[in-house]
């Protein structure tokens, strides 16, 4: 079965304290990987994308086949990192998201 | 440039009654999707347009949903007759290129409440 799950609904941590978002995934093949976030009042957009292999805004995620996981990373969060976070996939030739339960992250003063 | 754009940003109808959201999507994009997300669940992919035509309808919940691309510009969703369990925010995304890993642009999405 095709899945994502993120198992934390909610992370809160204090401003300047490493932040990690836990991102599982479940398919049959080799799957695209994206986190979405969405700050308040904003619409979603995409914070990154495993084959972009980019860092944005500080976060980065690294693609663990064996682990089928996707952790987003922050060594040092911000109070403007708080948001909803949402981790998905599509298919190489199929283009629909398939997306998790998101976390909301809220970063503490 | 514009974002994608939806219309209306609330709607709320009684059971029964039917419903036709807009989106329009970011000029030039071929691809233009619409996702759901029902309250306290995940954000689930409904269908998939190229241009005008449905490359994927996959993710439609049953018959009562029409959705629609006339000349591969804006698209509409209907929900005929609205039930309680279709409530919930439906998004549209649109992207360029051809490729599954091309960023999807959101639009702000359209909050439905049927009552």
């Amino acid at each position: 079965a095709q899945r994502v799950t993120q198992p934390e609904k909610l992370l809160s941590v204090f401003k300047g304290a490493p932040v990690e978002l836990k991102c599982n995934y479940s398919y049959s093949g080799s799957p695209e990987l994206f986190w979405y976030v969405q700050y308040s009042r904003q619409r979603l957009q995409l914070l990154l994308r495993h084959i972009s292999r980019e860092s944005i805004k500080g976060f980065t995620a690294d693609l663990n086949k064996g682990e089928t996981s996707f952790h987003l990373k922050k060594p040092f969060a911000q109070e403007e990192d708080s948001a909803m976070y949402y981790c998905a996939l599509s298919g190489r030739s199929n283009y629909q998201l398939i997306w998790g339960a998101g976390t909301k992250l809220i970063i503490k003063p | 440039e514009a974002g994608v754009t939806q219309f209306p940003s609330h709607s709320v109808i009684e059971k029964g009654q039917t419903v036709t959201l807009r989106c329009d999507p970011i000029s030039g994009h071929d691809n233009l999707y619409w996702y759901r997300r029902v309250m306290g669940k995940e954000i689930k992919f409904l269908l998939h347009f190229v241009k005008e035509s449905k490359q994927d309808e996959s993710g439609m919940p049953n018959n009562r949903f029409l959705a629609e691309r006339t000349g591969g510009t804006y698209s509409t969703l209907k929900v005929q007759p609205a039930e309680l369990e279709d409530s919930g925010v439906y998004f549209c995304a649109s992207s360029g290129g051809a490729f599954s890993y091309n960023e999807q642009f959101f639009g702000p999405g359209t909050r439905l409440t049927v009552l």
